[in-house]
């Protein structure tokens, strides 16, 4: 089946420590985004990449990393720099750039300090 | 600029209770209109989405309709059931070379049997 996997599902972060979450997809999507989502807050957009070896600031892109190496992969490094970055981490992808194109969605990971 | 606000729940219903959840949205130009919805501990699922006014999207008993001159898209389920029961956003997206969507803050959904 054609989806989004994002690993771990929750993951812990120690004060000074820098943690890569990691999204796949096999869809063929050329576009992936990451959201982050706090309580109340709907969702919001850090970093997109529309093409490979390509991507681009979101809203809050600030602590935070990427990369897109590979079409199918969209990984997320949250950094030291990221002073309160507890909360849900949502990848998502897209065929393209129609406004009509749905984004399907991974299951999340869950982000903590220890 | 643009934006999306929703209702604030949570919304509790009865089982076969009439829902509506109610969205509007600030627009510079003429989006598409999504809904989403999300069970405990996963991610979004695509609804239902419009893509043009007066548009009706509609997925398993649930419909709105874009509404330009109110600039609304409404939820509405004829009969709601326990499973109905998770969080619903509302949310836009111009596609373009950013693409990505501006979301509601969400509408926490509880039916009780």
């Amino acid at each position: 089946d054609g989806g989004i996997t994002q690993s771990p599902k929750y993951l812990f972060r120690k004060e000074g420590q820098n943690v890569t979450l990691s999204c796949e997809q096999n869809l063929n999507h050329d576009a992936m985004y990451w959201y982050r989502q706090d309580p109340g807050q709907g969702l919001r957009l850090i970093y997109y990449s529309q093409i490979v070896n390509d991507f681009q600031k979101g809203d809050i892109a600030e602590g935070y990393s990427v990369s897109r190496e590979k079409k199918e992969s969209f990984p997320l490094t949250v950094t030291s720099a990221q002073k309160n970055p507890t909360a849900f981490y949502l990848c998502a992808s897209a065929q393209g750039q129609a406004s009509n194109q749905p984004q399907h969605f991974g299951d999340g990971t869950r982000l903590s300090i220890l | 600029g643009d934006s999306v606000t929703q209702m604030e729940g949570p919304v509790t219903l009865s089982e076969e209770a009439f829902l509506t959840i109610n969205c509007t949205y600030t627009a510079t130009g003429y989006p598409s209109l999504f809904w989403y919805v999300q069970y405990p501990g996963e991610g979004l699922q695509l609804l239902l989405k419009a893509t043009k006014a007066d548009d009706k999207g509609s997925n398993k008993g649930f419909e709105a309709t874009y509404r330009k001159e109110t600039t609304s898209f409404h939820l509405e389920k004829g009969s709601v059931q326990v499973s109905d029961s998770a969080v619903y956003f509302c949310a836009l997206s111009y596609g373009g070379s950013q693409g990505n969507l501006i979301f509601g803050k969400g509408t926490k959904l509880s039916v009780k049997p």
